[in-house]
């Protein structure tokens, strides 16, 4: 079963600008984490946020959390050729299990 | 760094053979599973392991099995693969059960049955 809902599915933007992608789930949560994925590979973690905080940085990532939207949203800044990734929430199921959504495909022009 | 290696990267099979995905960590992690990846489906689990020996149903268990000898090893079994099995493989570990922990991941194996 999906929680999060990423948005938008695809974002093509030019080298520098900034990247917002979203996401929304649905029940509620201890946290939230975001992943990267280049093409064909496995998936990296970037940034987990807890419930009780409301935004978070790390390097060039910004990530907030609103709870009572059910939605958080990555925001990628100054991008670079290699942020071109496809970017994943995820979410708590059961039993601490993770709960993904389909991705926003990202890809950065030059 | 955590390192999560999977076996093959690309594995062609055939209708109905036996197939074995093969997944090491080398940082004694607990907790080890295996999931799918298809196109606008996200990640799908299928299988995972909280301990040697131990194993729990994910979401899509159905056609596949696992085995826990090692700690460090966790492997995903197709008893007869079918077509409708071809797909993105991803195997993760985490350190331990709990809300926040955050999982480390192979760089997948893409299985295509034909």
């Amino acid at each position: 079963s999906q929680q999060g809902e990423e948005d938008p599915q695809a974002l093509s933007i030019q080298e520098g600008e900034n990247a917002t992608m979203n996401c929304s789930y649905k029940t509620s949560i201890n946290n939230l984490q975001w992943y990267r994925q280049n093409s064909g590979r496995g998936l990296v973690h970037l940034i987990l946020i807890r419930s009780n905080e409301r935004e978070k940085h790390s390097g060039r990532l910004r990530v907030t959390l609103d709870t009572s939207k059910k939605s958080s949203s990555l925001l990628i800044t100054a991008s670079r050729a290699a942020d071109t990734a496809s970017y994943f929430c995820a979410t708590e199921g059961s039993n601490y299990q993770l709960i993904w959504g389909a991705g926003t495909k990202l890809i950065i022009k030059p | 760094d955590v390192k999560v290696t999977q076996s093959s990267r690309y594995l062609v099979k055939r209708t109905g053979e036996k197939v074995f995905l093969e997944c090491v960590q080398d940082m004694d992690h607990e907790n080890m599973f295996w999931y799918r990846q298809d196109p606008g489906l996200g990640l799908r689990l299928i299988y995972f392991s909280y301990d040697v020996k131990m194993k729990e149903k994910g979401d899509i268990p159905e056609g596949y099995s696992v085995s826990r000898e090692k700690k460090e090893r966790f492997s995903l079994i197709l008893e007869s693969a079918s077509t409708n099995q071809t797909s993105m493989y991803l195997c993760a570990s985490s350190a331990s059960t709990g809300p926040n922990e955050k999982l480390f991941f192979g760089s997948g194996t893409q299985l295509s049955v034909l």
